[in-house]
């Protein structure tokens, strides 16, 4: 079965930049999407089709991609940008999310 | 604004069934799939399947095939998901999220999640 693979944790300073990865075998052929999650709330769509952006979200949230690596950048990070947050691919009909990433700012 | 309202939280006793209701207001229900994502404690997302309402199409992962059931009521933009034979491990919040585009799996709106918890 298809696997993303994202690492368990990423610190970041305040007004630093954080970025996450995401990456799984052919990667570069499928749209990823983000999510952020904080405790005890449904997830929230950041980023989908690689890069784009739903309205409400901050300018600061951006999608990259690098060979097989997808990555979540957040600029000028905020103490409200602690979260989790997890990719998501899709493979023909099945959907696929990676483990998750928790985003702690000090 | 769409807006995914789900049922309250079951407990279950491991071997019996559970369905959770996803109901959706303020879009045209017939114009997006629903799909059910699971999240179990300190775990991850995962994906159970979904549905595309005005087709009645449903799919799900093949690691719940043949027990998880997706269903939908056009008349009350009611998307259903019934898991049977239950055990502890199905334990979990489950969430229904829209899916806009029958194109993509693209998941923009998610309900508020149900706690099911599977104990004897």
């Amino acid at each position: 079965s298809y696997e993303l693979t994202q690492p368990p944790s990423v610190s970041v300073s305040p007004g630093q930049t954080a970025s996450i990865t995401c990456s799984g075998d052919k990667l570069s052929n499928k749209y990823v999407c983000w999510y952020q999650q904080k405790p005890g709330q449904s997830p929230v769509l950041v980023i989908y089709l690689d890069t784009k952006r739903p309205s409400g979200i901050p300018e600061r949230f951006s999608g990259s991609y690098s060979g097989n690596t997808a990555t979540l950048t957040i600029s000028g990070t905020q103490a409200m940008d602690e979260a989790d947050y997890s990719c998501q691919a899709w493979d023909g009909g099945t959907v696929v999310f990676g483990g998750g990433t928790k985003l702690t700012v000090l | 604004q769409v807006q995914l309202v789900q049922s309250g939280a079951e407990v279950k006793k491991p071997g019996s069934s559970v369905k959770v209701s996803c109901k959706a207001s303020g879009g045209t229900f017939s114009s997006f799939a629903i799909s059910w994502v699971r999240q179990a404690p300190g775990q991850g997302l995962e994906w159970i399947g979904g549905i595309i309402p005005v087709y009645g199409t449903a799919n799900s992962a093949q690691k719940f095939q043949g027990r998880v059931t997706i269903t939908a009521d056009i008349s009350t933009s009611t998307v259903y998901m019934e898991v049977s034979s239950l055990r502890s491990e199905d334990t979990a919040v489950y969430y229904c999220a829209r899916r806009p585009d029958y194109s993509n799996h693209v998941f923009d709106v998610w309900g508020q999640g149900t706690l099911v918890t599977v104990s004897s």
